[in-house]
Protein backbone atom coordinates (compact mmCIF):
# COMPACT_ATOMS: atom_id res chain seq x y z
CA UNK A 1 0.00 0.00 0.00
CA UNK A 2 1.40 3.30 -0.78
CA UNK A 3 1.93 5.98 1.63
CA UNK A 4 0.70 9.35 1.31
CA UNK A 5 3.01 12.36 0.83
CA UNK A 6 2.42 15.82 1.64
CA UNK A 7 2.42 18.32 0.30
CA UNK A 8 3.35 17.73 -3.81
CA UNK A 9 5.56 20.77 -3.93
CA UNK A 10 7.21 23.05 -1.57
CA UNK A 11 9.07 26.61 -2.84
CA UNK A 12 11.19 27.84 0.16
CA UNK A 13 13.92 30.95 0.42
CA UNK A 14 17.50 29.89 2.18
CA UNK A 15 16.94 29.95 5.45
CA UNK A 16 13.69 28.72 5.67
CA UNK A 17 11.76 25.84 6.95
CA UNK A 18 10.04 22.80 5.66
CA UNK A 19 8.15 20.25 7.19
CA UNK A 20 7.18 17.04 4.64
CA UNK A 21 4.59 14.47 5.89
CA UNK A 22 4.14 10.70 5.19
CA UNK A 23 1.22 8.25 6.27
CA UNK A 24 -0.15 5.07 6.34
CA UNK A 25 -3.13 3.55 7.16
CA UNK A 26 -1.61 0.93 8.94
CA UNK A 27 1.13 0.25 11.14
CA UNK A 28 4.62 0.14 10.01
CA UNK A 29 7.79 -1.74 10.27
CA UNK A 30 9.97 1.63 9.00
CA UNK A 31 10.02 4.21 7.49
CA UNK A 32 12.88 5.47 5.19
CA UNK A 33 13.72 8.80 3.50
CA UNK A 34 15.25 9.78 0.33
CA UNK A 35 16.21 12.30 -1.83
CA UNK A 36 16.62 12.83 -5.70
CA UNK A 37 18.43 15.84 -7.09
CA UNK A 38 17.14 16.07 -10.90
CA UNK A 39 18.59 13.70 -13.33
CA UNK A 40 20.26 11.75 -10.61
CA UNK A 41 19.45 8.71 -8.46
CA UNK A 42 17.76 8.52 -5.24
CA UNK A 43 19.96 9.10 -1.97
CA UNK A 44 19.73 7.64 1.80
CA UNK A 45 18.78 10.03 4.35
CA UNK A 46 17.47 7.90 7.06
CA UNK A 47 15.10 5.12 8.27
CA UNK A 48 13.59 5.45 11.35
CA UNK A 49 12.42 2.07 12.82
CA UNK A 50 10.87 2.61 15.99
CA UNK A 51 7.30 4.25 17.56
CA UNK A 52 8.56 7.69 19.10
CA UNK A 53 11.71 7.59 17.26
CA UNK A 54 13.34 10.90 15.92
CA UNK A 55 16.50 10.75 14.09
CA UNK A 56 18.73 13.51 12.97
CA UNK A 57 20.94 14.26 9.98
CA UNK A 58 22.58 17.74 9.81
CA UNK A 59 19.75 20.16 9.64
CA UNK A 60 17.52 17.57 8.58
CA UNK A 61 15.82 15.49 11.19
CA UNK A 62 12.65 12.65 11.06
CA UNK A 63 10.47 11.34 13.66
CA UNK A 64 7.90 8.88 13.36
CA UNK A 65 4.70 8.65 15.45
CA UNK A 66 3.79 6.26 18.57
CA UNK A 67 1.45 4.33 16.11
CA UNK A 68 4.43 3.91 13.11
CA UNK A 69 1.71 5.17 11.10
CA UNK A 70 3.13 8.89 10.32
CA UNK A 71 6.64 10.55 9.65
CA UNK A 72 7.67 13.63 8.86
CA UNK A 73 11.27 15.19 7.73
CA UNK A 74 11.89 18.50 8.86
CA UNK A 75 14.86 20.62 6.87
CA UNK A 76 15.60 23.63 9.10
CA UNK A 77 17.85 26.55 7.68
CA UNK A 78 17.40 25.55 4.47
CA UNK A 79 20.29 25.65 2.12
CA UNK A 80 20.14 25.66 -2.43
CA UNK A 81 21.78 22.26 -1.88
CA UNK A 82 18.77 20.43 -0.64
CA UNK A 83 16.71 21.23 -3.79
CA UNK A 84 15.20 17.69 -5.08
CA UNK A 85 12.52 15.63 -4.47
CA UNK A 86 12.01 13.87 -1.01
CA UNK A 87 10.22 10.49 -1.26
CA UNK A 88 9.44 8.33 1.86
CA UNK A 89 9.57 4.46 1.82
CA UNK A 90 7.68 2.17 3.87
CA UNK A 91 8.05 -1.17 4.90
CA UNK A 92 5.37 -3.58 5.70
CA UNK A 93 5.79 -5.82 9.12
CA UNK A 94 5.04 -9.15 6.87
CA UNK A 95 7.67 -7.88 3.46
CA UNK A 96 10.66 -6.16 5.08
CA UNK A 97 12.62 -5.04 2.07
CA UNK A 98 9.62 -4.65 -0.04
CA UNK A 99 10.12 -0.98 0.27
CA UNK A 100 6.92 1.10 -1.20
CA UNK A 101 7.45 4.67 -2.26
CA UNK A 102 5.24 8.07 -1.65
CA UNK A 103 4.88 10.07 -4.97
CA UNK A 104 7.67 12.40 -4.01
CA UNK A 105 7.61 15.81 -2.28
CA UNK A 106 9.69 18.33 -5.13
CA UNK A 107 11.16 20.73 -2.97
CA UNK A 108 12.48 24.12 -4.42
CA UNK A 109 14.89 26.33 -2.39
CA UNK A 110 15.39 29.73 -4.20
CA UNK A 111 18.06 32.27 -3.34
CA UNK B 1 34.29 2.19 -7.38
CA UNK B 2 30.63 2.26 -8.50
CA UNK B 3 28.73 0.50 -6.21
CA UNK B 4 26.09 -0.09 -8.20
CA UNK B 5 26.12 0.25 -11.92
CA UNK B 6 23.99 -0.23 -14.66
CA UNK B 7 24.49 -0.15 -18.50
CA UNK B 8 22.94 1.07 -20.95
CA UNK B 9 22.30 4.74 -19.33
CA UNK B 10 20.61 5.57 -22.17
CA UNK B 11 18.88 2.89 -25.01
CA UNK B 12 15.98 4.32 -27.68
CA UNK B 13 14.41 1.66 -29.54
CA UNK B 14 11.05 0.66 -31.55
CA UNK B 15 7.91 -0.92 -30.13
CA UNK B 16 7.78 -4.69 -30.37
CA UNK B 17 11.86 -4.83 -30.11
CA UNK B 18 13.68 -6.90 -27.36
CA UNK B 19 16.07 -5.23 -24.96
CA UNK B 20 18.16 -5.88 -22.05
CA UNK B 21 19.41 -3.65 -18.84
CA UNK B 22 22.45 -4.98 -17.01
CA UNK B 23 23.33 -4.46 -13.34
CA UNK B 24 25.92 -5.41 -11.05
CA UNK B 25 26.46 -4.32 -7.69
CA UNK B 26 30.22 -4.47 -5.78
CA UNK B 27 28.84 -4.18 -2.36
CA UNK B 28 28.44 -7.69 -1.19
CA UNK B 29 24.55 -7.17 -0.82
CA UNK B 30 22.15 -9.70 -0.91
CA UNK B 31 19.44 -8.30 -1.77
CA UNK B 32 18.75 -6.08 -5.43
CA UNK B 33 16.02 -4.42 -6.93
CA UNK B 34 14.70 -2.51 -10.25
CA UNK B 35 12.40 0.26 -9.70
CA UNK B 36 10.30 1.84 -12.66
CA UNK B 37 10.57 6.06 -12.40
CA UNK B 38 7.61 7.20 -15.35
CA UNK B 39 7.22 10.41 -16.18
CA UNK B 40 5.68 11.80 -12.88
CA UNK B 41 8.67 10.91 -10.85
CA UNK B 42 6.70 7.92 -9.50
CA UNK B 43 9.02 5.35 -8.14
CA UNK B 44 7.58 1.71 -8.09
CA UNK B 45 9.41 -1.11 -6.87
CA UNK B 46 9.21 -4.16 -9.65
CA UNK B 47 11.65 -6.99 -8.58
CA UNK B 48 13.69 -8.15 -5.44
CA UNK B 49 16.36 -11.36 -5.71
CA UNK B 50 17.71 -12.54 -2.40
CA UNK B 51 20.41 -14.72 -2.47
CA UNK B 52 18.94 -15.57 -6.39
CA UNK B 53 15.67 -16.26 -5.31
CA UNK B 54 12.60 -13.81 -5.94
CA UNK B 55 10.96 -12.75 -3.44
CA UNK B 56 9.04 -10.01 -4.48
CA UNK B 57 7.25 -9.73 -8.33
CA UNK B 58 4.54 -6.65 -8.69
CA UNK B 59 1.58 -6.82 -11.00
CA UNK B 60 4.12 -5.93 -13.06
CA UNK B 61 3.39 -7.50 -16.71
CA UNK B 62 5.15 -11.10 -17.84
CA UNK B 63 7.06 -9.25 -20.30
CA UNK B 64 9.31 -8.14 -18.07
CA UNK B 65 11.80 -10.96 -16.61
CA UNK B 66 14.71 -10.11 -14.15
CA UNK B 67 17.78 -12.85 -14.46
CA UNK B 68 20.25 -13.10 -11.65
CA UNK B 69 22.88 -15.23 -12.40
CA UNK B 70 25.01 -14.47 -8.73
CA UNK B 71 23.72 -12.69 -6.28
CA UNK B 72 26.37 -9.30 -7.75
CA UNK B 73 23.97 -9.22 -10.79
CA UNK B 74 20.76 -8.43 -11.62
CA UNK B 75 19.31 -7.94 -15.01
CA UNK B 76 16.47 -6.76 -16.33
CA UNK B 77 14.65 -8.38 -19.82
CA UNK B 78 11.76 -6.64 -21.41
CA UNK B 79 10.26 -8.41 -24.82
CA UNK B 80 7.72 -6.67 -27.20
CA UNK B 81 8.57 -3.27 -25.92
CA UNK B 82 5.70 -1.24 -25.47
CA UNK B 83 5.24 3.04 -25.81
CA UNK B 84 4.29 3.03 -21.76
CA UNK B 85 7.90 1.23 -21.28
CA UNK B 86 9.54 4.23 -21.80
CA UNK B 87 10.70 5.05 -18.18
CA UNK B 88 14.19 5.75 -16.29
CA UNK B 89 14.82 2.29 -14.69
CA UNK B 90 16.71 2.40 -11.83
CA UNK B 91 18.74 -1.00 -10.01
CA UNK B 92 19.36 -1.23 -6.33
CA UNK B 93 20.57 -3.21 -3.42
CA UNK B 94 20.58 -3.74 0.02
CA UNK B 95 21.94 -6.01 2.84
CA UNK B 96 18.98 -7.74 4.37
CA UNK B 97 18.91 -7.48 8.53
CA UNK B 98 19.73 -4.12 10.25
CA UNK B 99 19.52 -0.61 8.26
CA UNK B 100 18.55 -1.95 4.58
CA UNK B 101 19.90 1.29 2.92
CA UNK B 102 19.10 0.93 -0.50
CA UNK B 103 21.79 1.77 -2.47
CA UNK B 104 20.95 2.71 -6.38
CA UNK B 105 22.26 2.83 -9.81
CA UNK B 106 22.69 5.95 -12.12
CA UNK B 107 19.65 4.75 -13.73
CA UNK B 108 18.77 3.65 -16.89
CA UNK B 109 16.73 5.72 -19.19
CA UNK B 110 14.71 3.56 -21.93
CA UNK B 111 12.61 5.38 -24.51
CA UNK B 112 10.45 3.41 -26.88
CA UNK B 113 9.19 5.20 -29.82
Amino acid sequence: QQPVQSPQAVILREGEDAVINCSSSKALYSVHWYRQKHGEAPVFLMILLKGGEQKGHEKISASFNEKKQQSSLYLTASQLSYSGTYFCGTENGGSQGNLIFGKGTKLSVKP
Amino acid sequence: DTAVSQTPKYLVTQMGNDKSIKCEQNLGHDTMYWYKQDSKKFLKIMFSYNNKELIINETVPNRFSPKSPDKAHLNLHINSLELGDSAVYFCASSQSGGVRELFFGEGSRLTVL
